[in-house]
């Protein structure tokens, strides 16, 4: 059974910073890639960040770029991300996702979602 | 940045009751690979989003088989074709063709 259990949200204030972890089990975690995507409260999914199997390739929604920083840690089958300058907007609750595997001829889809983690961003 | 947009944003249905709801992107969703990667997510209330359906019509494992996706290129639709309560909640449609990914605004689904 698949399962990824995203820690390390909380309250910060503005300009402040977290680490976010998510621990996957059920699937050869080496083998995906993996997302972030995050859900303001009351309000739509956004895609934050994704980071290649090996971690040596990744990309950022423009509204991050610059402030978060996304790793993996095969090892451990350990998603991060480091979330800096926090600022208001970004307030929402941060979900870890099995994301693709890609073949000679087709990927896979981002398919499991873990339960989240809430960030809150105020003074 | 690719745009999805859904109608409706609302969708009222009785139960056993079909309902339909329409994702267009503002641009072709086939890849260079010859796949379109089109998923269609589901959010029940207090709940994280699941995968229903994937490149466009392929239903995801354990999804009940009254879910159904078509479409091509740049329209789509989901349809559930007799509405449970079990079905209430949100239903975005996301692509994973290109970076970033984007979703649709998302269809809420409620019995009337």
């Amino acid at each position: 059974e698949v399962r990824l259990l995203e820690s390390g949200g909380g309250l910060v204030q503005p300009g402040g910073s977290l680490r976010l972890s998510c621990a996957a089990s059920g699937f050869f975690f080496s083998s995906y890639a993996m997302s972030w995507v995050r859900q303001a409260p009351g309000k739509g999914l956004e895609w934050v960040s994704i980071i290649s199997d090996s971690g040596d390739s990744t990309d950022y929604a423009d509204s991050v770029k610059g402030r978060f920083t996304v790793s993996r840690d095969n090892s451990k089958n350990t998603l991060y991300l480091e979330v800096n300058g926090l600022r208001p907007e970004d307030t929402a609750i941060y979900y870890c996702v099995k994301d693709q595997y890609c073949g000679s001829h087709s990927c896979s889809p981002p398919d499991y979602w873990g339960q989240g983690t809430l960030v809150t961003v105020s003074s | 940045d690719i745009v999805l947009t859904q109608t409706p944003l609302s969708s009222p249905v009785t139960l056993g009751q079909p309902a339909s709801i329409s994702c267009r992107s503002s641009q072709s969703l086939v890849h260079s690979d010859g796949n379109t990667y089109l998923t269609w997510l589901q959010q029940r209330p207090g709940q994280p989003p699941r995968l229903l359906i994937y490149k466009i019509s392929n239903r995801f494992s354990g999804v009940p088989d009254r879910f159904s996706g078509s479409g091509a290129g740049t329209d789509f639709t989901l349809q559930i074709s007799r509405v449970e309560a079990e079905d209430v909640g949100v239903y975005y449609c996301m692509q994973a063709t290109q970076f970033p990914r984007t979703f649709g605004q998302g269809t809420k689904v409620e019995i009337k």
